[in-house]
C-alpha cells in the first residue's frame, strides 16, 4: 500500500521550455503532497507543500512563478518548471501523506536536465 | 533549532558488520523520528521510525536507539549486506510542521 507514482523518471529539455512532472497516489487519497529538490550527494530540500484544492505554500527562496504546483485532486499533484534554464537541472521528488503528515511516501523522482 | 544533525557523512562497512548512523536534534517538540533509505536515482523510502516514548525499536536487521535526554537517536544495521548500500536520512517531525531531514549518510558495504 501507499504507492506514489511519479512521471517522467527523466526528462531532457531545451532552455526556455516548460516541463511538467506528475505525482500520483495510486492506492490512497493524498491530502497533502510535498515537492522536493535534491542536488547530488545532498539532502532533500523542500520546495513547496500542496493541499488538494488550495494554493501551494512555497518555501522561502522558491520562485512560485517558476515552479507552478497544482493539486487538483486527492490523487494528483503536478509541478511545472516554467522557462527552464540549466540551473534548474536537478532531481525532483514528490511525496504524499495520508492524513497525518508524519509518514512520507515518496515517488521515484524525476531527473531534469536542461540543455 | 529546527535542524537535525547527522553523522557520519559517509560510512564503509564490511559485509556482516554493524553500520551505525547517528543523529541529534534540538527541538523537543519533535515527536516522530523516521529513517529513510534512498538508492541512487530513486526516491527515499521509509525504513523504520520511532516515537520519543520508546528507547528502542527493532525491525529485522534494523534498530533505532533513542536517547530522549540527550536528544539523540541512531540507526543500527546488523549483519550489513552489500544490498544495504544506499544513502540514509534521519528525520524529525512534529504536528503542524514539515519533516526536517538530516544531511544524509552514504553507506557502502564491502562484499
Amino acid at each position: 500500500g501507499a504507492v506514489v507514482s511519479q512521471h517522467p523518471s527523466w526528462v531532457i529539455c531545451k532552455s526556455g521550455t516548460s516541463v511538467k512532472i506528475e505525482c500520483r497516489s495510486l492506492d490512497f487519497q493524498a491530502t497533502t503532497m510535498f515537492w522536493y529538490r535534491q542536488f547530488p550527494k545532498q539532502s532533500l530540500m523542500l520546495m513547496a507543500t500542496s493541499n488538494e484544492g488550495s494554493k501551494a505554500t512555497y518555501e522561502q527562496g522558491v520562485e512560485k512563478d517558476k515552479f507552478l504546483i497544482n493539486h487538483a485532486s486527492l490523487t494528483l499533484s503536478t509541478l511545472t518548471v516554467t522557462s527552464a534554464h540549466p540551473e534548474d537541472s536537478s532531481f525532483y521528488i514528490c511525496s504524499a501523506t495520508t492524513g497525518s503528515n508524519e509518514k512520507l511516501f515518496f515517488g521515484s523522482g524525476t531527473q531534469l536536465s536542461v540543455l | 533549532q529546527q535542524q537535525v544533525k547527522q553523522s557520519p557523512q559517509s560510512l564503509i562497512v564490511q559485509k556482516g558488520g554493524i553500520s551505525i548512523i547517528n543523529c541529534a536534534y534540538e527541538n523537543t517538540a519533535f515527536d516522530y523520528f523516521p529513517w529513510y533509505q534512498q538508492f541512487p536515482g530513486k526516491g527515499p523510502a521509509l525504513l523504520i521510525a520511532i516515537r520519543p516514548d520508546v528507547s528502542e525499536k527493532k525491525e529485522g536487521r534494523f534498530t533505532i536507539s533513542f536517547n530522549k535526554s540527550a536528544k539523540q537517536f541512531s540507526l543500527h544495521i546488523m549483519d550489513s549486506q552489500p544490498g544495504d548500500s544506499a544513502t540514509y536520512f534521519c528525520a524529525a517531525y512534529t504536528g503542524g510542521f514539515k519533516t526536517i531531514f538530516g544531511a544524509g549518510t552514504r553507506l557502502f558495504v564491502k562484499a
